[in-house]
């Protein structure tokens, strides 16, 4: 069974940089998949920030492209989020999660993202 | 403002059934990119209901379909339950923004 766990701090000052980590069990990170973080602000919609594979590549939504960065650690099985300069409207819940492909010979299938962690409230606050 | 559009809220009363739109573009669904669909119950993490516009994960009901024309999608709940209050929201790609989207959630209330 795979399961994804949110980890860093629940509270970050205004101009500083929110740190999450995604650790991933039951499955390999080295595996065809995207792995994902998405964000949910108090009592509103679900925001795509980015994704990234094993290989590193990553993508990024163009809004907060210049101040994301997503890694990965292949020894440990986890991928990170950063975001810099956050402001009140980067409090959040962050979920990661695990965009599934498969590949089969010729043909490749899209699942969406089928796990996700359970979430981690970030509050961005002095 | 989200790309892909879908309506605040439906309602309906136990049985009977419900749809949800999600409206796009020529950029995103129109551009034959897949449409997932995601549940989000009260104070969850979301879960995937459909994917690839009409495939169901095992584990889901057949009480829930997909469909999409156009650059639009749409999500059908019949026989409805208590359970199915929730949070809904579509998600495909935009190559104009070169960004997943997701639609702007629709909340489902069984009357």
């Amino acid at each position: 069974q795979v399961q994804l766990q949110e980890s860093g701090p629940g509270l970050v000052k205004p101009s500083g940089t929110l740190s999450l980590t995604c650790a991933v069990s039951g499955a390999s990170i080295t595996s065809t998949n995207w792995w994902s973080w998405v964000r949910q602000p108090p009592g509103k919609g679900l925001e795509w920030i980015g994704e990234i594979y094993h290989s590193g590549s990553t993508n990024y939504n163009p809004s907060l492209k210049s101040r994301v960065a997503i890694s990965v650690d292949k020894s440990k099985n986890q991928f990170s989020l950063k975001l810099t300069s956050v402001t009140a409207a980067d409090t959040a819940i962050y979920y990661c999660a695990r965009y599934r492909v498969v590949v089969d010979a010729a043909r490749v299938d899209y699942y969406g993202l089928d796990v996700w962690g359970q979430g981690t409230t970030v509050t961005v606050s002095s | 403002q989200s790309v892909l559009t879908q309506p605040p809220s439906v309602s309906g009363a136990p049985g009977q059934r419900v749809t949800i739109s999600c409206t796009g573009s020529r950029s995103n669904i129109g551009s034959d990119y897949d449409v997932h669909w995601y549940q989000q119950l009260p104070g969850t993490a979301p879960t995937v209901l459909i994917y690839g516009n009409n495939n169901r994960p095992s584990g889901v009901p057949d009480r829930f379909s997909g469909s999409k024309s156009g650059a639009s999608a749409s999500l059908a709940i019949t026989g409805l339950q208590a359970e199915d209050e929730a949070e809904y929201y579509c998600q495909s790609y935009d190559s104009s923004l070169r960004s997943y989207v997701f639609g702007s959630g629709t909340q489902v209330t069984v009357l």
